[in-house]
């Protein structure tokens, strides 16, 4: 147990839909990390948080959304579903800023029909 | 060319055989190296840390680093079934860079 929780762990939903998805990091992390994985790409980026604040930003589309709360905790918006975005979305965190070892969560398990 | 080659596998090895996996790279700016194991549909565990060049070992995996070469391995010995995995390698630049993924090489070991 990475001490990452990430929920829900699988989520159905329709095209068009907007879910969300949700990640609380290892106790004292600072730093939260969104990836998605899917067969043919591999563990992609999508964005990292620091204390709140956006650090960088990787291939996250602009139907996708993300924030971090001051508990820390994170969400990821995603919406205007598509077929395409079916995927593992992983979460994870690190207690540094320029997180050279992280640690990931379970993962959310999205299919769009 | 992409920043991080990995060979998707499938490996296949009899129980106990050494096996070696490997990556390369084409950023010469990357300075942090990790080796990530992941079971069917759960999240990736962090198996190895290395810095800069160099070989790690911790018990039966030993992970080296050559920058000259820009390529990097794990070793896993005396393989169990229990080591059947998809294995990725990750790594980063100094600073505020995020970790690059390779795709990941998928391993069976047969009892």
């Amino acid at each position: 147990d990475s001490g990452v929780t990430q929920t829900p762990k699988h989520l159905i939903t329709a095209t068009g839909q907007r879910v969300t998805l949700r990640c609380s990091p290892r106790s004292g992390d600072l730093s939260v990390y969104w990836y998605q994985q899917s067969l043919d790409q591999g563990l992609q980026f999508l964005i990292h948080y620091y204390n709140g604040e956006e650090r960088a930003k990787g291939n996250i589309l602009e139907r996708f959304s993300a924030q971090q709360f001051p508990d820390l905790h994170s969400e990821l918006n995603l919406s205007s579903l598509e077929l395409g975005d079916s995927a593992l979305y992983f979460c994870a965190s690190s207690s540094s800023v320029s997180g050279n070892t992280i640690y990931f969560g379970e993962g959310s398990w999205l299919t769009v029909v | 060319q992409k920043e991080v080659e990995q060979d998707p596998g499938p490996l296949s090895v009899p129980e106990g055989a050494i096996v070696s996996l490997n990556c390369t790279y084409s950023n010469s700016a990357f300075q942090y190296f990790m080796w990530y194991r992941q079971y069917s549909r759960k999240g990736p565990e962090l198996l190895m840390y290395t810095y800069s060049s160099g070989n790690k070992e911790d018990g039966r995996f030993t992970a080296q680093v050559d920058k000259s070469s820009k390529y990097i391995s794990l070793f896993i010995r005396d393989s169990q079934p229990s080591d059947s995995a998809t294995y990725l390698c990750a790594m980063s630049a100094p600073g505020n860079t995020p970790l690059v993924f390779g795709k990941g090489t998928r391993l069976s070991v047969i009892a």
